[in-house]
């Protein structure tokens, strides 16, 4: 069975300070996506990762994904409040025991950046 | 384009009453799914269809049934809703061979 976990689940930071949330999954695959939703909102897709080694950057934030180690990474760089938000990974396992699209979510790491 | 759709926005149902959940996606996406998102748990898939006439069961779908007779619409169906069926319904869609996945607005469901 698929397992994907995120850490932390809660996360509090200052503005203008880096950190990043971790993204381990039990089973091999090879595409990772990270989505963003605020509260009482939809799911917005932040990254889409579909290979070992792939890396994408979107303003404060940098996605990463290293399928031998069946890690992703999302780094936020000089945090601004405006980040506030529930991050998601998502694991499709397809082509590993899994249906094409049938996405496995992590629980989710909730971040507030404070002043 | 309008995207994912989902009617109502917002639901309460007393214990034992049955209700339709409405998914519309105008982008002939052949790929189609509802998620269900507590407090806590991140998103379940529920059920998903690869196109029309072709539904499967996800983790968690005991309780819900679904059909797809056309490409745009795949609503959820709660036969006999319960308390623990209290969540967040989220429909999504995307081509099959990508799971780039579009999210409607979500339909919030509350069983007394």
């Amino acid at each position: 069975e698929l397992k994907v976990e995120q850490n932390p689940l809660f996360l509090s930071m200052q503005e203008g300070k880096n950190y990043t949330i971790y993204c381990n999954y039990s089973t091999t695959s090879d595409r990772l996506y990270w989505y963003r939703q605020d509260p009482g909102k939809s799911l917005e897709s932040l990254f889409v990762l579909l290979s070992n080694g792939a890396v994408k950057q979107e303003g404060r934030l940098m996605a990463s994904l290293d399928t031998k180690a069946r890690l992703s990474t999302l780094h936020i760089t000089a945090a601004v409040h405006d980040l506030s938000a529930t991050y998601f990974c998502a694991v499709d396992p397809a082509g590993y025991g899994g249906s094409q699209g049938n996405l496995i979510f992590g629980k989710g790491t909730k971040l507030s950046v404070k002043p | 384009n309008a995207g994912v759709t989902q009617t109502p926005k917002f639901q309460v149902l007393k214990t034992g009453q049955s209700m339709t959940l409405q998914c519309a996606q105008d982008m002939n996406h052949e790929y189609m799914s509802w998620y269900r998102q507590d407090p806590g748990m991140g998103l379940r898939l529920i059920h998903y269809s690869v196109g029309a006439g072709i539904t499967d069961q996800g983790e968690v779908p005991n309780g819900y049934n679904v059909s797809r007779s056309t490409t745009e619409d795949f609503p959820l169906r709660l036969l006999s809703a319960a308390p623990s069926q209290t969540s967040v319904y989220f429909c999504a869609s995307s081509y099959v061979g990508t799971a780039q996945q579009y999210f409607g607005p979500g339909t919030r469901l509350t069983v007394t």
